[in-house]
């Protein structure tokens, strides 16, 4: 079954509205969880690494202001785009990396497609 | 960072065997990843190599040599759903967060 939930999977929002997307740890307590983002046909960027109970940690480049992450909880990451533009629709992924047994495994979240008008 | 170079395009027949290609510059090597991604959705996890050597699981197999900066993924019996792309991420510079190469489209055709 799935092990880190996103929600929603889509969304299309106009241009200066905020946007909130949910990163749901379903299976683990997540004291960290990463967000991503990737354009078509390119790879997936890591925009910041989200900390429990701490500020995220961001990629460089990446605006801390205009992307707001939130990581109240072992089980709970969001991640806010404030005034989005069309050039901020992406395809935005959460992921968790867990460690077992010395090997790690990295699971990600379905995805939430974010257009901007 | 991590310099990650794979191929962008392959093809292969249905049935087949491919090998995908990655290789790698970084100091601090902590593992290497591979992923499917079909398009439109989130990465699935193939593997992790942290030791040298070659890692099987079922059709797919993963292959590691940290002196040479090189892995590869091989897909056997290729089968038309293993279309997709192949991510090779790479946790380097004493991180252990992933970096990701742009990643290989395989087309599989019959």
């Amino acid at each position: 079954g799935a092990v880190v939930s996103q929600h929603p999977s889509w969304v299309i929002c106009k241009s200066g509205t905020s946007v909130k997307i949910e990163c749901r740890s379903l299976d683990f307590q997540a004291t960290t969880m990463f967000w991503y983002r990737q354009f078509p046909k390119q790879s997936l960027m890591l925009m910041a690494t989200s900390n429990e109970g701490s500020k995220a940690t961001y990629e460089q480049g990446v605006e801390k202001d205009k992307f707001l992450i939130n990581h109240a909880s072992l089980t709970l990451s969001t991640l806010t785009v404030t005034s989005a533009h069309p050039e901020d629709s992406s395809f935005y992924i959460c992921s968790l990396k867990v460690r077992d047994r010395g090997t790690y495994e990295q699971y990600f979240g379905p995805g939430t497609r974010l257009t901007v008008t | 960072g991590q310099n990650i170079d794979q191929p962008t395009e392959m093809t292969a027949t249905e049935g087949a065997i491919v090998q995908i290609n990655c290789t790698y510059q970084t100091s601090g090597f902590n593992g290497l990843f591979w992923y499917q991604q079909h398009a439109g959705e989130a990465p699935t996890f193939l593997s992790y190599n942290v030791l040298d050597g070659l890692e099987e699981k079922g059709r797919f197999s993963s292959f590691l040599s940290r002196s040479k900066g090189y892995s590869y993924l091989l897909l056997k019996e290729l089968q038309m759903k293993d279309s997709a792309s192949y991510l090779c991420a790479v946790m380097g510079g004493g991180s252990y967060i992933p970096t990701f190469g742009r990643g290989t489209s395989l087309i599989v055709h019959p």
